[in-house]
């Protein structure tokens, strides 16, 4: 079984800062999948990045990019020039590749974006 | 192109009451999940379903609770005789079956109350 570890529960940064959030996970597969998603206070799920394992380059959407080291099995999530609108949980989640399967979790970090 | 659709976004019921909650996945897709999310908690896998199909249901507590999918309408998880450890919020994912391995994408939650 997979695990998704987030050591940080919570984080503060100041705006237009940046910040990393950690992540680690433990699994015996090859080929996999890594996400990181936000939860604003509206609850909402929304998908901030994605990287296949197989891909050695490291995923960037606009201010949110990953450092992926797969042997130390590790996805952290930076998070340059912070907005307040950036102030959410941030979950890191685990899906194995083969068929389209279950995500799993990590318990999350709150992040809090300050001025 | 609507999102996932989740009805009701919240739920009051009585312990012993049904709970019915509700999931339209994005049109084109064909493939739902349901997650759940304890207070102060990550989510948790519990039902992946295809149309008509139930494809992995190994989150799923063995008793009270149920996932459909049928051929035309929403997917429905149902609980029955709810219990206080019910609340919680209650997600639903959907990704298209063309694409393996591609994004899930969330709806909004329903929140479960039970008084």
């Amino acid at each position: 079984a997979q695990t998704v570890t987030q050591s940080q529960p919570e984080m503060s940064v100041q705006e237009a800062e940046t910040v990393t959030l950690s992540c680690t996970y433990d699994t015996s597969e090859n080929n996999y999948y890594l996400f990181w998603y936000k939860q604003p206070p509206s609850r909402q799920m929304i998908l901030v990045i994605r990287q296949e394992a197989y891909k050695q380059q490291n995923a960037t959407e606009n201010r949110f990019s990953v450092n992926f080291q797969k042997a130390a099995k590790s996805f952290s999530l930076k998070i340059s020039d912070s907005q307040l609108g950036d102030t959410a949980m941030y979950f890191c989640a685990f899906m194995k590749s083969g068929t389209a399967s279950k995500l799993t979790f990590g318990t999350g970090t709150r992040l809090q974006v300050t001025l | 192109n609507a999102g996932v659709m989740q009805n009701p976004r919240h739920l009051v019921r009585r312990r012993g009451q049904e709970a019915r909650l509700r999931c339209s996945p994005m049109k084109g897709h064909s493939h739902v999940y349901w997650y759940r999310q304890l207070p102060e908690e990550g989510l948790k896998f519990m039902v992946y379903l295809q149309k008509e199909n139930i494809i992995d249901e190994s989150g799923m507590p063995k008793e009270r609770f149920s996932a459909e999918f049928p051929k035309e309408g929403p997917s429905i998880l149902r609980i029955q005789q709810v219990v206080r450890g019910d609340s919680a919020a209650y997600f639903c994912a959907s990704s298209p079956a063309q694409v393996i391995q591609e994004t899930q994408y969330f709806g909004p939650g329903t929140r479960l109350l039970v008084l």
